[in-house]
């Protein structure tokens, strides 16, 4: 089994409520962030993103919002289900389309649902 | 299916060891990663190569050697096994050109060193 991910920042949240998991960026420059989610044992899975040109982007029971003002980056989760649950990253890229591009991880949120 | 596989999922070795890693990506993508994950979860690149070339190496101990046969294919071999390379390592691909530009990851090698 895992021992791994003791000091990450968990977030427990009853099944059905929403969840706001919260991200701080490091680099006024990113122009482009995408959510990820990874459960137990797998790889990290996209989730959404969201170029810096925008505040909001929804998806499907998710919503990216960014603020750019104080480089803020937070991924609402709507009716949160026991699915759910899994450790989430944010992600940022200074020029998605170089060919030098690479995407630089946040220290991820372990979110918990409780049934 | 179309995905990003590594192989071997597990790998267990002794210090000293010489082993490598294999990823293969059946997106069309040009653009393959190796990301390291360590015990806190936290994901830090290690080399990026676009159509075979190297373009990122961030400051990776030379017992690391990223080599790329085509662009679907990235390996890692590790050279020396040590304690601290113990991790799980990440392959992963994007695409330069389209709507999105998130990575496809594949499901990941848990190296363990003994």
């Amino acid at each position: 089994g895992e021992s791994v991910g003791l000091h990450l920042p968990t977030l427990s949240v009853q099944e059905g409520d929403n969840s706001i998991i919260n991200c701080a960026y490091s680099n006024s420059a990113s122009d482009y962030f995408i959510w990820y989610k990874q459960e137990s044992g797998k790889g990290p899975q996209f989730i959404i993103d969201i170029r810096s040109n925008m505040d909001k982007r929804q998806g499907q029971r998710v919503t990216v919002l960014l603020n750019k003002t104080v480089k803020h980056l937070s991924l609402q989760i709507a009716a949160t289900q026991p699915g759910d649950s899994a450790v989430y990253f944010c992600a940022e890229n200074i020029i998605p389309e170089a060919a030098g591009n690479k995407l630089t991880f946040g220290g991820g949120t372990r979110v918990l649902v409780k049934p | 299916d179309t995905a990003v596989s590594q192989t071997p999922k597990y790998l267990v070795t002794q210090m000293g060891n010489d082993k490598s890693i294999k990823c293969e990506q059946n997106l069309g993508h040009d653009t393959m990663y190796w990301y390291k994950q360590d015990s806190k979860k936290f994901l830090k690149i290690m080399f990026s190569y676009n159509n075979k070339e190297l373009i990122i190496n961030e400051t990776v101990p030379n017992r690391f050697s990223p080599k790329s046969p085509d662009k679907a294919h990235l390996n890692l071999h590790i050279n020396s096994l040590e304690l601290g390379d113990s991790a799980v390592y990440f392959c992963a691909s994007t695409s330069r050109t389209g709507l999105s530009y998130g990575y496809t990851f594949g499901s990941g090698t848990r190296l363990t060193v003994v």
